[in-house]
């Protein structure tokens, strides 16, 4: 099966500019997450959803960072302005979702952000 | 809160030899760990995961995990470690359906031929 999609790879902005990032998930997959992974840490949630509706974005930066997973499928993040700390990798990642179990996430290869 | 701790930030193994990477957790209630993997300019990739059961995970590419409840670890081995394992390795922690994982800050591990 295709895994998870992201775009764009990489993206070089200046501060203050606004960005967007999108990813589709794996075919079927209700649960998609966005995280944050600055260099030398591990991902950090910002956001969750169940097919279109939000989860849990207790993390999210929320006078700047904005998504959304219009049609519970594809998702985009958007951030407006961005500000020189927002410089790291965001992940896109989806699970199954199927009563309680517990199920793996998968990871796209994430978008790369330097702002300047 | 939950919580992970990889207390080393670089591993250096032998081609060959076995390899442990450690991962301790932090958890009220029954913890979900998970081991993933991560590959220059690449996504994290799945290794393996304990839910129940066995307290020994067996996994991707010759990866095993062993869950030990009463030192809450769940460390990372493979009995003969090869080149390609280099990477960068992460722990995970959840505790039910479908919650945000809470990762540690990643092990790098270098097999040296």
């Amino acid at each position: 099966e295709a895994g998870v999609a992201q775009s764009p790879r990489y993206k070089i902005i200046e501060k203050r500019q606004s960005v967007a990032f999108w990813c589709n998930p794996i075919s079927g997959h209700a649960t998609l997450y966005w995280y944050q992974q600055i260099l030398g840490q591990g991902p950090k949630l910002l956001i969750q959803f169940q097919n279109n509706g939000v989860v849990d974005d207790s993390q999210l930066p929320k006078d700047r960072f904005s998504a959304e997973r219009l049609k519970g499928v594809d998702s985009t993040l958007k951030i407006q302005p961005a500000k020189l700390e927002d410089s790291a990798v965001y992940l896109c990642a989806s699970s199954r979702r199927d009563g309680a179990w517990v199920y793996e996430q998968y990871f796209g290869p994430g978008t790369r952000l330097t702002v300047t | 809160a939950q919580s992970v701790a990889q207390p080393e930030d670089q591993v250096n193994v032998a081609e060959g030899n076995p390899l442990t990477v450690k991962c301790t957790y932090s958890v009220s209630g029954n913890p979900y760990l998970f081991w993933y993997v991560q590959y220059p300019n690449r996504g994290l990739q799945f290794l393996l995961k304990y839910i129940t059961g066995d307290n020994l995970v067996k996994g991707s590419y010759g990866f095993e995990a062993e869950f030990n409840k009463s030192q809450t670890s769940f460390h990372l081995k493979k009995p003969s470690a090869l080149v390609s394992d280099s990477a960068l390795y992460f722990c995970a922690v959840g505790l039910r359906g479908n919650t945000p994982l809470v990762f540690g800050k990643g092990t790098r591990l270098s097999v040296i031929a």
